[in-house]
């Protein structure tokens, strides 16, 4: 089955740990994201990539990391200076990012700072 | 820059009734329309979308209608069911290529 797989499910870390999140797909889609969600809330745009080795900056990287050395991979690290990390993040990826393209998300992985 | 807004819920129906979820945008240019389903715990599944005005997105008893004249892409199911429980999330994609997102509107059907 092709889609979209977010490691672990759940993830607590102790503040002043760096984290990272996996996201990997065999969809042999070109465009990776990373989103935030918060309770009540829409989602916010981490970081995005458009091809291999070329990632660019979303509304609210401060904080966060984010690498594509394989097409299928796109981890995201939770650095210790993003304030508030507690939040489920969602990865996602498109065949493009065109106007029609299509994002397809992940399962999610719910971080919790303790 | 483009944004998107739904109506706030939570909304709360019984079995079979109507459901309306109301989305309007504002956006340059001419985005493409989504809606989006998140059940409890999950990520997100694309539920309908429609790319050009007045194009009709449906899938699973669900529709909604691109509007440019309204800048409206409203979401209708004409018989819910339990399993129809969930958070709805209209998004669009304009011409930044960037995918801008509703605050959601939780749905909860009561048998």
């Amino acid at each position: 089955d092709g889609g979209i797989t977010q490691s672990p499910k759940y993830l607590f870390r102790k503040e002043g740990q760096n984290v990272t999140l996996s996201c990997e797909q065999n969809l042999n889609h070109d465009a990776m994201y990373w989103y935030r969600q918060d309770p009540g809330q829409g989602l916010r745009l981490i970081y995005y990539s458009q091809i291999v080795n070329d990632f660019q900056k979303g509304d609210i990287a401060e904080g966060y990391s984010v690498s594509r050395e394989k097409k299928e991979s796109f981890p995201l690290t939770v650095t210790s200076a993003q304030k508030n990390p507690t939040a489920f993040y969602l990865c996602a990826s498109s065949m493009g990012q065109g106007r029609t393209d299509t994002q397809y998300f992940g399962p999610g992985t719910r971080l919790t700072v303790l | 820059g483009d944004s998107v807004t739904q109506m706030e819920g939570p909304v709360t129906l019984s079995e079979e009734a109507f459901l309306t979820i109301n989305c309007t945008y504002t956006a340059t240019g001419y985005p493409s329309l989504f809606w989006y389903v998140q059940y409890p715990g999950e990520g997100l599944q694309l539920l309908l979308k429609a790319t050009k005005a007045d194009d009709k997105g449906s899938n699973k008893g669900f529709e909604a209608t691109y509007r440019k004249e309204t800048t409206s892409f409203h979401l209708e199911k004409g018989s819910v069911q339990v399993s129809d429980s969930a958070v709805y999330f209209c998004a669009l994609i304009g011409d930044d290529y960037k995918l801008s997102f509703g605050a959601g509107t939780t749905v909860t059907v009561r048998a």
